[in-house]
């Protein structure tokens, strides 16, 4: 079975030192691997995605994400943190296409960023 | 252009009553998806439909929970005599294709059950 884990359930930075949020995964074949952001009362916003290629992916509001197959890892990171990128932020598999697939996610728990002025 | 809209945002109902959550996803968007977020947790898949197929039905909780998606395009997500654990927020989502393609939420109703 699919599954998420996302080990923290808060992590807090200072306003321009660099951030990591983790994230490990557990997926059958191979993994088409995502970042959202939700903020208070919203739903989620994309991030980034990996599918295949580079392991290091690019995304919105400066955003990268590494992907790690041996350590089944997709941790999301920043150089330089910004108050206004404290929300929640999830990070979810879906296996790749296949006869019985249908691309629904599978997410992590969550994890509070929390960025200090 | 406009995003995926759910309505309504807030629902406040009581124990057994019949509600109807409804999402009308981005244009042109084949794939959509029913999620429920119970507070403090991740998003768990409820649903899922392929223009108007529900290919999928696998997560909804029980027999109570049904969703159509008669032309292929808006969305309901019915639940009947409705439960106190029932409450939660149900966010739908959208995308163009499946698997790769990201997917696209609405900002969820808030369902509350008295």
């Amino acid at each position: 079975a699919q599954s998420v884990a996302q080990p923290e359930d808060q992590v807090k930075v200072a306003e321009g030192n660099p951030l990591t949020v983790k994230c490990t995964y557990s997926v059958s074949g191979n993994p088409y691997l995502f970042w959202y952001v939700q903020y208070p009362n919203r739903g989620l916003q994309f991030l980034l995605k990996y599918i295949t290629g580079d392991n290091l992916v690019k995304g919105s509001y400066g955003f990268e994400a590494e992907f790690n197959k041996s350590q089944t890892s997709f941790h999301l990171k920043k150089p330089s943190a910004l108050v206004s990128d404290s929300a929640l932020y999830f990070c979810a598999v879906s296996e790749a296409p296949g006869s019985s697939n249908t691309g629904k996610l599978i997410f992590g728990q969550g994890t509070t960023l929390q960025v200090k002025p | 252009g406009a995003g995926v809209s759910q309505s309504p945002r807030y629902k406040v109902a009581k124990r057994g009553q019949d509600v109807a959550l409804r999402c009308d996803p981005i244009s042109g968007h084949v794939s959509l998806f029913w999620y429920q977020q119970a507070l403090g947790q991740g998003p768990e898949f409820l649903t899922y439909f392929q223009n108007e197929a529900q290919l999928d039905k696998s997560g909804l909780p029980s027999d109570r929970f049904f969703a159509e998606r008669p032309e292929g395009s808006v969305s309901t997500l019915k639940i009947q005599r409705t439960q106190q654990e029932d409450s939660a927020v149900y966010l739908c989502a959208s995308s163009y294709g499946q698997g790769a393609q990201p997917q696209h939420f609405g900002d969820g109703t808030r369902l509350s059950i008295l």
